[in-house]
């Protein structure tokens, strides 16, 4: 199947600064990729639909000043955590699509803000 | 949105025996995935379902798919140890959003 990466695998960073994290669609074109956000123990929650070349869909409730999504090419997709707090402190995970059936998972990202 | 619900949330079970997981889901969609997730991992694809009565199996599991009722199932045979894992299920909206259900935490004891 398609691979999709995402680095860093861990971040642990200070309150206040900011994270960026990077999901790439390693041997296909993902016109879209997806930023999901999992607290322990609980479900996936959709946080944004990144478009290549036009402007991120957020989902309600997710603070897009807060989450920067940058979708420049048709593999790569960014989410930037700004001023991040210890509250974000979470497991974010991207998909890409690479056809309408079919979404590949990225291994995830492990934020912990201290 | 999308809402889907999982039942149980939580599910123990001796090996050997036999268990379904259920899936229920708010809207129209035909479609219907199935992932696997390991501790501190990400997902694993099971089985993607695409229409009314699709029925897929690997191994012990087995999903399937009734888009009139809005339910999808995933029953597990004759449990063993490393089936232990959480198993979401998942649907699109129009868009193509993914919504997962709250997730069913299996955990198979000897």
């Amino acid at each position: 199947g398609a691979v999709v990466s995402q680095h860093p695998s861990w971040v642990i960073c200070k309150s206040g600064t900011s994270v960026k994290i990077e999901c790439r669609s390693l041997d296909f074109q993902a016109t879209t990729m997806f930023w999901y956000r999992q607290f322990p123990k609980q479900s996936l929650m959709l946080m944004a639909t990144s478009n290549e070349g036009s402007k991120a869909t957020y989902e309600q409730g997710v603070e897009k000043d807060k989450f920067l999504i940058n979708h420049a090419s048709l593999t790569l997709s960014t989410l930037t955590v700004t001023s991040a707090h210890p509250e974000d402190s979470s497991f974010y995970i991207c998909s890409a699509r690479e056809t309408r059936l079919e979404q590949f998972f990225g291994p995830g990202t492990r934020l912990t803000v201290l | 949105e999308l809402k889907v619900e999982q039942n149980p949330l939580f599910l123990s079970m001796q090996e050997g025996k036999n268990y379904t997981i259920y899936c229920n889901y708010s809207t129209t969609s035909d479609r219907l995935y199935w992932y696997r997730q390991d501790p501190g991992k990400s997902l694993e694809s099971l089985f993607v379902l695409l229409s009314n009565g699709a029925v897929k199996q690997e191994g012990r599991l087995m999903a399937s798919l009734d888009t009139k009722a809005r339910l999808s199932t995933l029953h597990i045979t004759a449990a063993v140890h490393d089936l232990s894992a959480t198993y979401f299920c998942a649907g699109p909206n129009t868009g193509n959003q993914f919504y997962f259900g709250t997730g069913t935490s299996l955990t198979v004891i000897p």
